[in-house]
């Protein structure tokens, strides 16, 4: 079935590089999407990457994808007090690409 | 800038009532917009796709009857919560995709429903 996994929390020091993880079953996934939710807000789509590609670099964030463990990766270099928000995982399915499914979210707090 | 504008914001009335949600997509069409639930501290959860001049599809479990789609237009989809309980209170958000080239969904700020 459809299925996207993530840890729940992550708690980094500010100015140190968070790295959220993120685990998919379905192999037939055309993109793979990270979203922000702060408090309150709608969800701001962060980046996405192609299913075949490995990965994607834009600005201070870096998306790894393992196609072959189904393992998606979001690190955010440098991070700061505006990082702090619920990131989610999601997945497209099909070719038209149009349902997504999320993953459970993961809430990053910044340390100082 | 937003190029899906969801409205209202947010909304507070008693129960019984019932509330109509709008989503636009603002430069672009969509034949398809989605429409989603989001509970306290959960994920979205998928309630159903709204198809430009056809009846909506419903995920499983999502009263088709409680939860009205119409998508008149290219650029609109409006979901109503008919008769509005305290247990449907949530953060509703819509989103829309391009129809012409192979874009991301975009989503909407959401719009938050408390029933008294």
């Amino acid at each position: 079935g459809e299925d996207v996994e993530q840890s729940l929390f992550l708690s980094v020091r500010e100015g140190d590089s968070s790295v959220i993880n993120c685990t998919y079953t379905d192999s037939s996934s055309t993109y793979l999407y990270w979203y922000k939710q702060e408090p309150g807000a709608g969800l701001q789509l962060l980046t996405y990457i192609f299913s075949n590609m490995d990965m994607k670099q834009d600005q201070r964030l870096t998306v790894l994808l393992n196609k072959k463990d189904k393992h998606l990766s979001l690190r955010i270099a440098d991070t700061q007090t505006g990082d702090s928000a619920i990131y989610f995982c999601a997945e497209s399915l099909g070719s038209s690409a149009s349902k997504i499914i999320f993953g459970s979210g993961t809430r990053l707090s910044i340390r100082p | 800038g937003a190029v899906v504008s969801q409205h209202p914001s947010r909304v507070i009335c008693k129960s019984g009532t019932s509330v109509k949600i709008e989503c636009r997509s603002l430069d672009f069409q969509a034949t398809t917009m989605f429409w989603y639930r989001q509970f306290p501290k959960q994920s979205l959860m998928l309630m159903a796709t709204s198809n430009e001049g056809s009846k909506a599809t419903y995920e499983q479990g999502v009263e088709k009857d409680k939860f009205l789609i119409n998508h008149a237009s290219l650029t609109l989809s409006t979901l109503t919560v008919t008769s509005a309980h305290p247990e449907d209170s949530s953060f509703y958000i819509c989103s829309a995709r391009s129809q012409r080239d192979n874009q991301p969904q975009h989503f909407g700020d959401g719009t938050r429903l408390s029933i008294l």
